[in-house]
């Protein structure tokens, strides 16, 4: 089977650094990519990791182990705005579908 | 503006009747998804397609239904079979089935009395 696990929730304090996981067990493993979610919004892409290592976008950083099957999204310099879930996503074959995690609901407080 | 537009933004159904849901893309992608979203829950993939005239069951298939006559197009009808069918309903696409970037709409929040 396939399965990825993620934190249900986090909080963090404005301007500091929050990090979150995601572990997986997929049949194959090209890469795992990000989403974020506003409350009733659509998701939206954030970055994707195909080999080990940390990629840096702005305020968000994205690392992946292979051998470990674990990443984590990190978020630095916490804004209110970023208060969303965010979701992990593996890429585990050439022609299938993403196959999502259950999401991270992350809260943001002054 | 490229993009995906799903509507209605909100739509109200009664119990045993089936109710088509719009979804449709300008980016040219050859790949379209349906997810069922509910309350503090992840995305659960309906239906997939690869290319047109050609979809493929997702993990919660049941009770739904699709078609991809038009590259730019795929409608999910929800049917009266689908035993609990209000929930926050999200298309996508991406270029290519693996594509690691998928393109949503805005979804469409189904309730069904």
């Amino acid at each position: 089977g396939q399965s990825l696990e993620q934190p249900s929730e986090v909080t963090a304090v404005e301007g500091a650094i929050v990090q979150i996981n995601c572990t997986y067990q997929t049949s194959g493993f090209y890469g795992l990519s990000w989403y974020q979610q506003h409350d009733g919004g659509a998701p939206t892409f954030l970055s994707y990791n195909a080999l080990d290592g940390l990629e840096e976008t702005g305020r968000f950083s994205s690392f992946l182990s292979r051998s470990d099957s674990y990443g984590y999204l990190l978020l630095q310099e916490l804004q209110m705005k970023d208060s969303a879930s965010y979701f992990c996503a593996v890429r585990n074959s050439g022609n299938t579908p993403l196959v999502f995690g259950k999401g991270t609901r992350l809260s943001v407080i002054a | 503006d490229g993009g995906i537009t799903q509507s209605p933004k909100y739509l109200f159904r009664k119990e045993g009747q089936n109710v088509t849901l719009s979804c449709e893309q300008n980016l040219n992608h050859d790949a379209m998804y349906w997810y069922r979203q509910d309350p503090g829950q992840g995305l659960r993939l309906i239906y997939y397609s690869q290319i047109v005239n050609d979809f493929q069951k997702g993990d919660i298939a049941e009770g739904y239904s699709v078609s991809r006559e038009k590259k730019e197009s795929f409608p999910l009808t929800v049917t009266s079979a689908q035993k609990n069918p209000t929930a926050f309903y999200l298309c996508a696409s991406s270029d290519g089935t693996s594509g690691y970037e998928q393109y949503f709409g805005p979804g469409t929040r189904l309730t069904v009395t």
